[in-house]
């Protein structure tokens, strides 16, 4: 099945420890979002890339790194600089072509809790 | 600075009426706005989309209408179903000034549709 695949599922973590969340997508999808969820805050974007070896930041970067070496793959690093981690994150992708390019898909998200 | 507003957090609707949900923008360049649905613990789903070229659209029991000149938009679901119960978001972006990539979402409606 075509889909955008998230993992892990629930992840814990140490202070002090980064940590990576996959994400990888076979939709032939070019461009490609990190979001993250916070009660009462709605998603707020972390990082996203519209085409391989290229990214930009989003509205809350700071303490995160990605990388976008494969169209189909756009892993997220929390970093131990991100003061608040525990939150939902989800990866998401974009067509960039058509009637529906401009709207985006989602993955089932990856919970992460420091501990 | 919040860019989409959805002022009303819930939403309780009895079976068979119409849901309103409702979304304000102060962004006058966001020409393309998106409603999603989200499950606990789920990524969110793509409902419905419009442009700014339309006041409106319509895919089934749902119907998104867009005021331009009030900066409004609001999502009808009728009849409304208890499976409708979910948090919805809505979503904009201003693909005319080459931020297309980009989407910002409000905070979230949550709607329960009571039997």
């Amino acid at each position: 099945d075509g889909g955008i695949t998230q993992s892990p599922k629930y992840l814990f973590r140490k202070e002090g420890q980064n940590v990576t969340l996959s994400c990888e997508q076979n939709l032939n999808h070019d461009a490609m979002y990190w979001y993250r969820q916070d009660p009462g805050q709605g998603l707020r974007l972390i990082y996203y890339s519209q085409i391989v070896n290229d990214f930009q930041k989003g509205d809350i970067a700071e303490g995160y790194s990605v990388s976008r070496e494969k169209k189909e793959s756009f892993p997220l690093t929390v970093t131990s600089a991100q003061k608040n981690p525990t939150a939902f994150y989800l990866c998401a992708s974009r067509p960039g072509q058509g009637n529906s390019g401009n709207t985006i898909y989602f993955g089932e998200g990856s919970w992460l809790t420091v501990v | 600075d919040q860019q989409v507003k959805q002022n009303s957090p819930s939403l309780s609707v009895q079976e068979g009426r119409i849901s309103i949900l409702n979304c304000d923008y102060t962004n006058s360049m966001f020409d393309y706005f998106l409603w999603y649905k989200k499950y606990p613990a789920e990524g969110p789903t793509f409902l419905i989309s419009i442009s700014s070229i339309k006041d409106k659209n319509e895919d089934g029991r749902f119907t998104v209408f867009l005021n331009k000149s009030a900066k409004h938009l609001s999502l009808h679901i009728v009849p409304s179903q208890p499976g409708d119960s979910a948090v919805y978001f809505c979503a904009a972006s201003a693909r005319t000034t080459g931020t297309a990539s980009k989407l910002t979402f409000g905070t979230g409606t949550r709607l329960q549709v009571t039997l």
